[in-house]
């Protein structure tokens, strides 16, 4: 199985709204990553876990909350955005090995915020 | 911060046609990767380049690196319609690193 799996694909919600974004893979990876891309641009790093800790978090604001509760989820928890966190999240996976960081993206979660 | 930057943004061809797609990176790297990507969809991984390689074959695809001038080429030869897509490269952060930075990406249009 070399999937990664998002849900849900699509999601429209509110400023005020509350959500999670899901991520699962099988594939054995240790290092987990959310990315952000905006419509014409390239993925943009938010987090990054390994080993089921968050290793990286490339300044995001705390309306975003990423959660790695096992080594084959990762979830991103969302609070009170903003129309301009509109955009594709993407989760992927890879080992934990220098040198051959191949990822592996699910097919992501396009967000609309209204 | 975006450490790879391609060139061309869009590049339209003919079908059958070659396609050759640039990129330039400003730190040292472990390795080069190119990624593709459908339209509002996930990267698929194409093909991984050490630093101490030059050139690698997968397919139809071909891939250069020359680090010396930081910089990495993609062709892929014999285009086809499918590939169609919008193409990136992505680097790490050298020693120690397994966390991807993108580049801007190319816009590949193949015209049947």
């Amino acid at each position: 199985d070399t999937e990664v799996t998002q849900t849900p694909k699509h999601l429209v919600m509110g400023m005020t709204n509350k959500k999670s974004l899901k991520c699962e893979q099988h594939m054995g990876h240790r290092a987990m990553y959310w990315y952000k891309q905006k419509a014409k641009k390239p993925p943009e790093l938010m987090f990054v876990y390994s080993y089921e800790k968050l290793s990286i978090n490339e300044s995001v604001p705390s309306r975003f909350s990423p959660e790695c509760p096992n080594s084959s989820l990762l979830n991103l928890h969302l609070h009170a955005l903003q129309p301009e966190d509109s955009a594709l999240y993407l989760c992927a996976s890879s080992q934990v090995y220098s040198g051959y960081t191949e990822a592996f993206f699910g097919q992501g979660t396009r967000l609309t915020v209204v | 911060s975006q450490q790879g930057e391609e060139d061309p943004q869009a590049l339209s061809i003919q079908e059958g046609e070659n396609a050759t797609m640039n990129c330039s990176y400003k730190t040292s790297i472990n390795n080069l990767q190119w990624y593709r990507q459908n339209s509002g969809r996930g990267l698929v991984h194409l093909i991984l380049i050490r630093s101490n390689e030059r050139e690698k074959h997968s397919g139809r695809l071909r891939v250069t690196l020359d680090t010396s001038k930081k910089s990495s080429s993609l062709l892929i030869t014999a285009s086809r319609a499918a590939d169609t897509a919008s193409y990136f490269c992505a680097t790490d952060a050298g020693a120690g690193s397994y966390q991807l930075t993108f580049g801007k990406g190319t816009k590949l249009s193949v015209i049947p």
